[in-house]
């Protein structure tokens, strides 16, 4: 099974946007449409931000958005907030299990 | 709101089974619209996915931890395990369990709030 990379860290400024990107194969992210987004503070357990590469479950904010490309999905935050500092990480299905990208460190600045 | 509430051996030894429940509350386990799964993360490492069940019984592993897991689900407690034989320090992890949403939406919108499996002598 192949691995989802994303890059270790990233950073921002309160108001900026960022953008952190996940990429995978031709068996997992390019063929499925089946990649979701987890944010995950420090001692807590992950939380759903994004589905299906691109749809927000009901009551996160839709300074959150998903895209994809080729074999790269991204997610995209809007106007940073402090709260937003966090681990993320990507998850794909790909030849009948659930794969995670090994994370990213999300710092505002 | 369904929650999610993981519990069992917090310490276990080298080569000894780790068992854990997850007790599912404010809803039915026994709804075909989603696979419950468990997912592990050790300490400052990222997430593994380690296999999921449904309410039938039916599972499906992760292959690289396949030869050594079990899950079970109990319709009546309204509650699935994880069986991990053998284990040794690298199953040393944070253990969550998950819903799994089947019905197109396809991904993991309810966790546990997980809990801390040790392995040592």
């Amino acid at each position: 099974q192949s691995a989802l990379t994303q890059p270790a860290s990233v950073s921002g400024s309160p108001g900026q946007s960022i953008t952190i990107s996940c990429t995978g194969t031709n068996s997992d992210i390019g063929v499925y449409n089946y990649v979701s987004w987890y944010q995950q503070h420090p001692g807590k357990a992950p939380k759903l931000m994004i589905y299906n590469f691109i749809n927000r479950p009901s009551g996160v904010s839709n300074r959150f958005s998903g895209s994809k490309s080729g074999n790269t999905a991204s997610l995209i935050i809007s106007g940073l907030q402090a709260e937003d500092e966090a681990d993320y990480y990507c998850n794909s299905y790909t030849s009948r299990i659930w794969m995670f990208g090994g994370g990213t460190k999300l710092t505002v600045l | 709101q369904l929650q999610l509430q993981e519990s069992g051996s917090g310490l276990v030894k080298p080569s000894q089974t780790l068992s854990l429940t997850c007790a599912v509350s404010g809803g039915s386990i026994s709804s075909g619209d989603y696979s419950w799964n468990w997912i592990r993360q050790p300490p400052g490492k990222g997430l593994e996915w380690i296999g999921y069940i449904y309410h039938s019984g039916s599972t499906y592993y992760n292959p690289s931890l396949k030869s050594r897991v079990t899950m079970s689900v109990d319709r009546s407690k309204n509650q699935f395990s994880l069986k991990l034989t053998s284990v040794t320090a690298a199953d040393t992890a944070v253990y969550y369990c998950a819903r799994f949403l089947l019905g197109g939406e396809y991904a993991f919108d309810i966790w546990g709030q997980g809990t801390t499996v040790s392995v040592s002598s």
